[in-house]
């Protein structure tokens, strides 16, 4: 069974402040999935990745794949209280996607 | 541009009850998932369908029924709830197996 731990689990910090959210494995996936996902909603696709070792910035959201594809990280610079939500990674491969049980950001003004 | 549309948002039923949540797509995904999202348990794949007339279950199947008669819907129904069934259930849809996937908004559901 493949299995995506994602830590923290909650993170509540202070607005401008930076923060890493880690998504690991032992498992090899052909690309990783980063979503996010706001109260009373359906998580919503921010990124994927692909490459082993690839990165991929969306404004100030990067995204990291490991070398080995097991492993992803999601940096966030300088945090904004819009940046509040679920953030969720998936591995994808032959089966549906593996889906981690999130990191809750709470960013507070 | 609705994509996914859950119907309804909110139910609550007893147990015992049957009930059905509906799945609409606007889009041509190939494949239609079904999830439940708890606390503590993330997203769990209840049931998922490669196309019409394809299902196949997922980590949690016991004690629901999908169907896909055609390729926009994809209904859900638990054939006697059980209050373990209480949860927030999400259906997506994707282009592959390996897609990503577009989620609805959910439907919230409550069995007393």
């Amino acid at each position: 069974t493949q299995l995506l731990e994602q830590s923290p689990q909650f993170l509540s910090i202070q607005e401008g402040e930076n923060l890493t959210v880690y998504c690991n494995s032992s498992s090899v996936f052909s690309s990783l999935q980063w979503y996010r996902q706001e109260p009373g909603e359906g998580p919503v696709l921010l990124v994927t990745v692909v490459t082993g070792g690839e990165v991929k910035k969306l404004k100030r959201l990067t995204f990291q794949f490991g070398d080995a594809r097991k492993d992803s990280s999601l940096h966030i610079t300088a945090a904004q209280p819009g940046d509040t939500g679920l953030y969720l990674c998936a591995g994808a491969g032959n089966t549906p996607l593996v889906f981690g049980k999130g990191t809750r950001l709470s960013v507070i003004a | 541009d609705a994509g996914i549309t859950q119907s309804p948002r909110y139910k609550i039923t007893e147990t015992g009850r049957q009930v059905t949540l509906m799945c609409h797509q606007t889009w041509s995904h190939s494949y239609m998932f079904w999830y439940r999202q708890d606390l503590g348990h993330g997203l769990r794949l209840i049931y998922y369908s490669a196309a019409a007339d394809i299902t196949d279950k997922g980590e949690v199947p016991d004690g629901y029924v999908v169907s896909r008669s055609k390729t926009e819907n994809f209904p859900l129904t638990l054939e006697s709830a059980t209050r373990s069934q209480t949860s927030v259930y999400f259906c997506a849809g994707s282009l592959g197996l390996d897609q990503p996937q577009h989620f609805g908004d959910g439907t919230r559901l409550s069995i007393l």
